[in-house]
């Protein structure tokens, strides 16, 4: 059973929009939500995280919103730009913090 | 300066040989260490984790073993290499007492 799950494999929005990633997991015992952002050939790096006491976090144009009831949270891109084009994973993790679980991420594509 | 180094930056190998990649950290005090797997296109599998040198634990094996040698070098190895162990691997680490892992440049492994 996958732990957790990114609704989009693709999302395609405008120069300026606002892009919404979805993401939903399986384990009420996470309690960290990092969202990692990667380019072709790179590792990924750390965008924004948010731990389960909060319901929003945010850093510039990047948003996490959560709902722990629904056990899912979203990343909002406001103002997306082109240099935002990238793979966007989902990740949770629980009391362990060696164990984390990724989603199969979302290739956002921002069209100038 | 780079915190972590990955070696080799891509390898092209033949079906049945020997592999070792490695992976150093620079700078961070007995880290958390942790190799992944990821296909072309896909998502993050974790393989190895080792909180201290000597120690590894398994997540998945995939056919690979991994070794803590040192404090600040994790090696990912295996004696036959098979078609499926083509991928881009991923070296991290995470300080002890933080939530975040961070993930080194990769290596692309392609195995013909």
């Amino acid at each position: 059973q996958q732990q957790v799950r990114q609704s989009s494999q693709s999302l395609t929005v405008w120069e300026g929009e606002t892009a919404i990633l979805n993401c939903s997991y399986e384990n009420s015992a996470f309690d960290y939500f990092p969202w990692y952002q990667q380019f072709p050939g790179e590792g990924p790096a750390l965008l924004i995280a948010i731990r389960s006491v909060s319901d929003k976090k945010e850093d510039g144009r990047f948003t996490i919103f959560f709902n722990k009831r629904e056990k899912n949270l979203s990343l909002h891109i406001k103002d997306s730009q082109p240099g935002d084009s990238a793979t966007y994973f989902c990740a949770a993790s629980g009391n362990s913090n060696n164990r984390i679980f990724f989603g199969d991420g979302t290739q956002l594509v921002v069209k100038p | 300066a780079q915190t972590i180094h990955q070696w080799p930056v891509a390898e092209i190998k033949a079906v049945g040989s020997p592999l070792s990649l490695g992976c150093t950290i620079k700078g961070k005090s007995s880290p958390n260490l942790y190799w992944y797997w990821q296909a072309t296109g896909g998502t993050l599998q974790q393989l190895f984790y080792s909180i201290t040198v000597g120690q590894v634990e398994s997540v998945v094996q995939l056919n690979l073993s991994a070794s803590r040698p040192k404090d600040d070098q994790f090696i990912l190895s295996t004696e036959k290499l098979l078609l499926s162990h083509s991928g881009f691997y991923l070296c991290a680490w995470r300080q002890g007492n933080q939530d975040t892992q961070y993930f080194g440049p990769g290596t692309r492994l392609l195995v013909l």
